[in-house]
């Protein structure tokens, strides 16, 4: 599985917009990108997932440029409750027959 | 949809006690489970895979015969710490996939997670 690297912190404050880059030098071919969200004593959250390009919903946008060697997870106008772990995570083709390998993610603080 | 639930969500127990933690899938099949660990300030840890009428598979270092995986039926997983220890104290995560043919997705859903904390 391709190794992601990320920032291990980042602070902003409410009502800005949060881009989170996420190295991963090494994806395959078949793999795809997926940002997951996790509040302290919780399961992590699915935000968004991508091939190339760009992908947009309700919550994010993921960039992916053409060499899909990184991509950057924005978040728009982040409020207090969007203080949390953010996980990029690349994987292979197939329908998550495979367990996940999760880095250390990135701590994203909000403050007021 | 794509709920993932477990039960307990936390549990305190004696040590050398043994604990079920539940994991259930409540509006899809799940024929793949997973089960992750975490410790406080780290990040998941990928224990087993469960598969639904056949044996787990475990990553290395994780001991098959002190956390017994059952995967009886399509939407229902168990996990068991046996003669569970303080070291044996984390948060203990399900998660399942939704069986998705041929769109090259990999997105797994996670349940609430489980606290175990052995005394």
């Amino acid at each position: 599985l391709a190794k992601t690297t990320q920032p291990i912190s980042m602070d902003s404050y409410e009502g800005q917009e949060v881009n989170i880059t996420c190295s991963h030098n090494n994806i395959a071919t078949n793999d795809y990108i997926t940002w997951y969200q996790q509040f302290p004593s919780q399961g992590p959250r699915f935000i968004i997932q991508g091939y190339k390009t760009k992908v947009t919903n309700e919550v994010a946008s993921l960039f992916i440029p053409a060499d899909r060697k990184s991509s950057t997870l924005s978040l728009p106008r982040v409020s207090l409750s969007d203080t949390a772990v953010y996980y990029c995570l690349v994987g292979p083709k197939g329908g998550g027959a495979d367990g996940l390998t999760f880095g250390k993610g990135t701590h994203l603080i909000i403050q007021p | 949809g794509a709920v993932v639930s477990q039960h307990p969500s936390w549990v305190i127990c004696k040590s050398g006690t043994s604990v079920k933690i539940e994991c259930r899938s409540l509006d899809f099949q799940a024929t793949t489970m997973f089960w992750y660990r975490q410790f406080p300030k780290q990040s998941l840890m990928l224990m087993a895979t469960s598969n639904e009428g056949s044996k787990a598979t475990y990553e290395q270092g994780v001991e098959k015969d002190k956390f017994l995986i059952n995967h009886a039926s399509l939407t229902l997983s168990t996990l068991t710490v046996t003669s569970a220890h303080p070291e044996d104290s984390s948060f203990y995560i399900c998660s399942a996939t939704i069986p998705v043919i041929d769109r090259g997705e990999n997105t797994q859903y996670f349940g609430p997670g489980t606290r175990l904390t052995v005394l």
